[in-house]
């Protein structure tokens, strides 16, 4: 079973808007971490936040966590159309160290 | 520093045949993953090895999938014998251990006709 799911599904914007994506959980969590998928590649890792942190930064990207309402988000600022691709939140369930992913953002940043 | 590395990068084969996917992680890293992406969908684990043990497994279909990782360095993931549903990407990762950011490989994607 999938313990985060992100929203939306699917995501197309013009390059320089902001791009959100929202993951959703399920379990209390030690950290989260987001990745980037590009077509026919491996995951990326982004950034992994900690349940006693609120908000981390990374170049472009900002992520949140609420651990109240089980719930994070990332931002990109300024997108580009490198952005293009798919992003996954991992969360690890009870304290096992092992990522579990949700079904994955697409994004399309259109040039 | 080398990444984890997969091979093949491709693998078509009919089903009920037999297929094994290999992975090399990054030096030092004590956990490996595989995991499994169908078109569309997120990684689902397969199995977790600490070192040469296996740490989690509960996800493997265990009938037709066997992993092992005998010396705790590289990996071998086995089909045997393949259905159409097996048809993915299997990713292999590897963390240092005690840590959650895994490093995954480009993967081997699967098509069983």
């Amino acid at each position: 079973s999938q313990q985060g799911e992100e929203d939306p599904q699917a995501l197309s914007i013009q390059e320089g808007e902001n791009a959100t994506m929202n993951c959703s959980y399920k379990t209390s969590i030690n950290n989260l971490q987001w990745y980037r998928q590009n077509s026919g590649r491996g995951l990326v890792h982004l950034i992994l936040i900690r349940s006693n942190e609120r908000e981390k930064h990374s170049g472009r990207l900002r992520v949140t966590l609420d651990t109240s309402k089980k719930s994070s988000s990332l931002l990109i600022t300024a997108s580009r159309a490198a952005d293009t691709a798919s992003y996954f939140c991992a969360t690890d369930v009870g304290g096992s160290y092992i990522p579990t992913f949700g079904r994955g953002t697409s994004l399309i940043v259109h040039p | 520093e080398a990444g984890v590395a997969q091979s093949p990068r491709y693998k078509i084969i009919e089903k009920r045949q037999s297929v094994a996917f290999w992975c090399n992680p990054i030096s030092g890293h004590a956990t490996l993953y595989w995991y499994q992406q169908i078109l569309g969908q997120g990684p689902k684990l397969l199995i977790q090895f600490q070192n040469n043990g296996v740490v989690d497994d509960s996800q493997l279909p265990k009938d037709r999938f066997s992993a092992e990782r005998l010396k705790g360095v590289d990996s071998t993931l086995k089909i045997q014998p393949a259905k159409l549903e097996d048809s993915a990407v299997y990713l292999c990762a590897s963390s240092l251990q005690g840590a959650t950011e895994a490093f995954f490989g480009q993967g081997t994607r699967l098509t069983v006709v």
